[in-house]
């Protein structure tokens, strides 16, 4: 049961797109549609950005979207903003039934 | 309000035992799956445990398997986590978490309770 591989930190400027890429395997991403995403301020709770790949939950912006291809999903953050800085997971649903979180990745807001 | 309220987190000596505890309110607790969620200091997030709405089905993290037991009291809205042969590794965060309509995605989390394992 390893975690799924994040980049450790990704950064970008004011108004700019960023793609953080989550990448396992084909016994957890590959294996199904249960990819999703949250947004992580240190000292508060996490918060569940996307769900099943691509779908966001009522209430977050829709500067946030999902894709999936093969054993690698993404989460694009478009027009960022200095709030969107935090730390990001993916979380894969394995075939044993599992659950794994990936790595994190930092966004850093230049 | 849809709300998760955990409590039992506590300073507790390597081997010891520790039960968490978390109350759920705002929603049909029977009709969601739970689940427990950590975080060591300074480590990203871990998924420990989930138990299905019934109870009838758990699952656990390969690191805590035969050490922890995941449980709820749907009379009470309530789920459980017992942890036993605790050691440093199981210093974290403790977060209780709902598994929403979609299944596969954590929707609800709670404040989460600090367990500190040291001597």
């Amino acid at each position: 049961q390893s975690a799924l591989t994040q980049p450790a930190s990704v950064s970008g400027s004011p108004g700019q797109s960023i793609t953080i890429s989550c990448t396992g395997t084909s016994s957890d991403i590959g294996f199904n549609d249960y990819v999703s995403w949250y947004q992580h301020h240190p000292g508060k709770v996490p918060k569940l950005l996307i769900s099943d790949i691509n779908t966001r939950p009522s209430g977050v912006s829709s500067r946030f979207s999902g894709a999936k291809s093969g054993n690698t999903a993404s989460l694009t953050i478009a027009g960022l903003q200095a709030e969107d800085e935090a730390i990001y997971y993916c979380t894969g649903y394995t075939v044993s039934s599992l659950f794994v979180f990936g790595t994190g990745t930092k966004v850093t807001v230049l | 309000q849809v709300q998760l309220v955990e409590s039992g987190g506590d300073l507790v000596k390597p081997g010891g035992s520790l039960r968490l505890s978390c109350a759920a309110s705002g929603f049909t607790f029977t009709d969601y799956y739970m689940s427990w969620v950590r975080q060591a200091p300074g480590k990203g997030l871990e998924w420990v445990s989930y138990i299905t709405g019934s109870g009838r089905t758990i699952y656990y993290a390969d690191s805590v398997r035969g050490r922890f037991t995941i449980s709820r009291d749907n009379a009470k809205s309530s789920v459980f986590l017992q942890m036993s042969s605790l050691g440093a590794d199981d210093t974290a965060v403790y977060y209780c978490a709902r598994l929403g309509r979609s299944f596969g995605a954590f929707d609800i989390w709670g404040q989460g309770t600090v367990v500190t394992v040291s001597s």
